[in-house]
């Protein structure tokens, strides 16, 4: 499987701020994903990251809210924006390779906004 | 998106006993399943897969079930080690759904010792 890190691994933001995550892969991917964990939660995919294109967002989630890129084949990043303390949480990509359906995760970024 | 619940949220179990964990999805449509296993700080580890077309699929100490009949898939632990212990997610991708995966509440699982 891939080697999936996040940067940073952990950050306290002040409400009103924004911070973005990067998740970078040792090998090419097929598809990236971001995931919300809250505290005690499971997850919840925020979207996809395509490519070379606009980022696929699952409902509840806003590309103004959670702005990602995806320049290339081994990189994504998911800023959170003008954040409050609700947007408290560990947030996870995840990839899968060619050819198959798993998706193995990234350690995740433990986020807490005061 | 469906569903996917489990019926225990929490697991306690000796160390050396077997395990097991269920899972129950909601789409009779969906046709690929993954065990993910959650220690604390760290992000979800795959430990086994199985897709629609099999009801049993087997790893190292691990075995999943899957019962389309009744929609429920369970996590087979045998002779748990305290190593075991974390919150384990099953997950359903749903027919050409771009992979996205639905996942469960989560179940922690502690190992007595």
């Amino acid at each position: 499987s891939a080697v999936i890190s996040q940067k940073p691994s952990r950050d306290i933001c002040q409400r009103g701020t924004s911070l973005t995550i990067q998740c970078q892969v040792d090998s090419q991917v097929t598809m990236m994903f971001w995931y919300r964990q809250q505290p005690g939660q499971s997850l919840t995919l925020i979207a996809t990251a395509n490519q070379g294109s606009e980022a696929t967002y699952e409902s509840g989630f806003v590309i103004d809210k959670f702005p990602i890129s995806r320049p290339n084949l081994t990189f994504s990043t998911l800023t959170v924006s003008n954040m409050s303390p609700e947007d408290s949480s560990i947030y996870l990509c995840s990839v899968t390779g060619q050819g198959t359906d798993t998706q193995y995760f990234g350690p995740g970024t433990r986020l807490t906004v005061l | 998106g469906e569903s996917v619940g489990l019926h225990l949220p929490t697991l306690s179990v000796q160390e050396g006993d077997n395990s097991i964990i269920n899972c129950a999805y909601s789409n009779s449509a969906s046709d690929y399943f993954i065990w993910y296993k959650q220690e604390s700080g760290k992000g979800p580890q795959f430990i086994i897969d199985i897709r629609s077309n099999m009801d049993k699929r087997q790893g190292q100490r691990v075995t999943v079930l899957l019962n389309k009949t009744v929609k429920h898939l369970s996590l087979q632990i045998a002779a748990t080690q305290p190593g075991d212990s974390a919150v384990y997610f099953c997950a359903e991708t749903l027919n050409n759904a771009g992979n996205m995966l639905t996942f469960g509440g989560g179940t922690r699982l502690m190992v007595k010792p």
